[in-house]
């Protein structure tokens, strides 16, 4: 079945930039997600991007994609305390549910 | 901005007992999902349902949980006789219909449910 994999934790200093990566294996995704999820709190749509797109740049945010190795990869900019959350990566073909992976928890230090 | 609504934020009841978590969709939605979140584990799917009938489920979803839209605005999760192991993050989702964000799913804020 479809899976998503993402490293489990990203550590950072504030100001620097943050790289998250994820990768799938569904070769049918249309659209693949970023959701960030703060402490106690539920799950925020952050951005998407749809497949057949290469990159796509949302203020402090850039989403790259690269279909042929179905890699997904979310940068924030300027990283800062309040980014501190996880950030879940999901893919879907468009028409079904959601495949999520794991998240990564990204800690940023002052 | 219109969001997802769930209510109760943390429910806790005793194994075995019947549960109803509730959730109010974005208003001109029409895709409605569940999913849950086990302590430490990934976001896992559940059902959707669309048209007043479930289009989706997963193999969680036996007949121990059931969905309902009421009343129009209100889209339930029941569980018929919970376990241990049905202690997690439950998040409603909905999605609107045609669109460039037509798929794109958005969450509430989660139900907490512990099983004793």
């Amino acid at each position: 079945g479809e899976d998503v994999e993402q490293s489990l934790f990203l550590s950072v200093r504030e100001g620097d930039s943050s790289v998250i990566n994820c990768t799938y294996t569904d070769s049918s995704s249309t659209y693949l997600y970023w959701y960030k999820q703060e402490p106690g709190a539920g799950l925020q749509l952050l951005t998407y991007i749809f497949s057949n797109m290469d990159m796509k740049q949302d203020q402090r945010l850039t989403v790259l994609l690269n279909k042929k190795d179905k890699h997904l990869s979310l940068r924030i900019a300027d990283t800062q305390t309040g980014d501190s959350a996880i950030y879940f990566c999901a893919e879907s073909p468009g028409y079904s549910t959601l495949t999520f992976g794991k998240g990564t928890m990204l800690l940023v230090s002052p | 901005e219109p969001e997802v609504t769930q209510t109760p934020s943390h429910q806790v009841t005793q194994m075995g007992q019947e549960v109803i978590l509730r959730c109010v969709p974005i208003s001109n939605h029409l895709y409605f999902y569940w999913y849950r979140q086990i302590l430490g584990q990934k976001v896992e799917f559940l059902v959707s349902f669309y048209n007043n009938e479930i289009s989706e489920k997963s193999e969680i979803f036996d007949d121990q949980f059931s969905v309902e839209r009421p009343d129009g605005s209100n889209f339930t999760l029941k569980i018929r006789s919970t376990k241990l192991e049905d202690s997690a993050m439950y998040f409603c989702a909905s999605t609107p219909q045609g669109g460039p964000l037509g798929d794109t799913q958005y969450f509430g804020p989660g139900t907490r449910l512990t099983v004793l």
